[in-house]
């Protein structure tokens, strides 16, 4: 079946750095998404891409939907320590709705 | 605004017992899916549905049941539970199943089989 491949598995780094992981896939997929999950709560949605090349902002986090529909970035600029958790992609395909989850990135911000 | 409800937030059961986790959404979502969140193995699907009377399998169904007799409720059985099945639940419900419809999730049920 569709697999994510999302690294880095974790990342430590200081306040005011700037952050990048990446997922990659075999398949295409028609929409990336990108979630954060904090401690003890569900995943919450921060970037939905839906077209190759896209590139959209929400505040300090940038999404790239890349142009081969294989693969996704998530940039975080500036870190401040309320961007600790733990960051997943998810693919959507053509032939279903349903997600495929990467298996997250754990971000530590250090004051 | 309640989204998507899941209860309970904690449990913990022995090997054989059964139990249900409930799930509510209350956006009149089409579809709705159980997922199971494991140590570095981020969240599988284990069964989903896309409207009331519909259910189908995910990625890891053995061991669990579904059924969604209305578009509000979709709760996920354990009939016979096992230590392999601790783990934190989270439902997910969305306005329908194709591609570009956001998918929102439950804050989770944290479950713990001994």
């Amino acid at each position: 079946g569709q697999q994510l491949n999302q690294s880095p598995q974790s990342m430590f780094i200081q306040e005011g750095e700037d952050v990048s992981m990446n997922c990659t896939s075999s398949s295409i997929f028609n929409t990336w998404l990108w979630y954060k999950q904090e401690p003890g709560e569900g995943p919450v949605l921060l970037i939905a891409l839906y077209k190759a090349g896209e590139l959209t902002s929400n505040g300090r986090l940038t999404a790239q939907f890349g142009i081969t529909r294989k693969d996704s970035f998530l940039n975080i600029s500036a870190s401040i320590p309320s961007d600790v958790g733990i960051y997943f992609c998810a693919g959507q395909g053509r032939s279903q709705g349903n997600l495929i989850f990467g298996k997250g990135t754990k971000l530590s911000v250090k004051p | 605004n309640a989204g998507v409800t899941q209860t309970p937030k904690f449990q913990v059961l022995k090997t054989g017992q059964s139990m249900t986790l409930q799930c509510a959404q209350d956006m009149n979502h089409e579809y709705m899916s159980w997922y199971r969140q494991d140590p570095g193995m981020g969240l599988r699907l284990i069964h989903y549905s896309v409207g009331a009377g519909i259910t189908d399998q995910g990625e890891v169904p053995n061991g669990y049941n579904v059924s969604r007799s209305t578009t509000e409720d979709f709760p996920l059985r354990l009939l016979s539970a096992a230590p392999s099945q601790t783990s934190v639940y989270f439902c997910a419900s969305s306005y329908s199943i194709g591609v570009g419809n956001t998918i929102y999730f439950g804050e989770g049920s944290w479950l713990t089989v001994v």
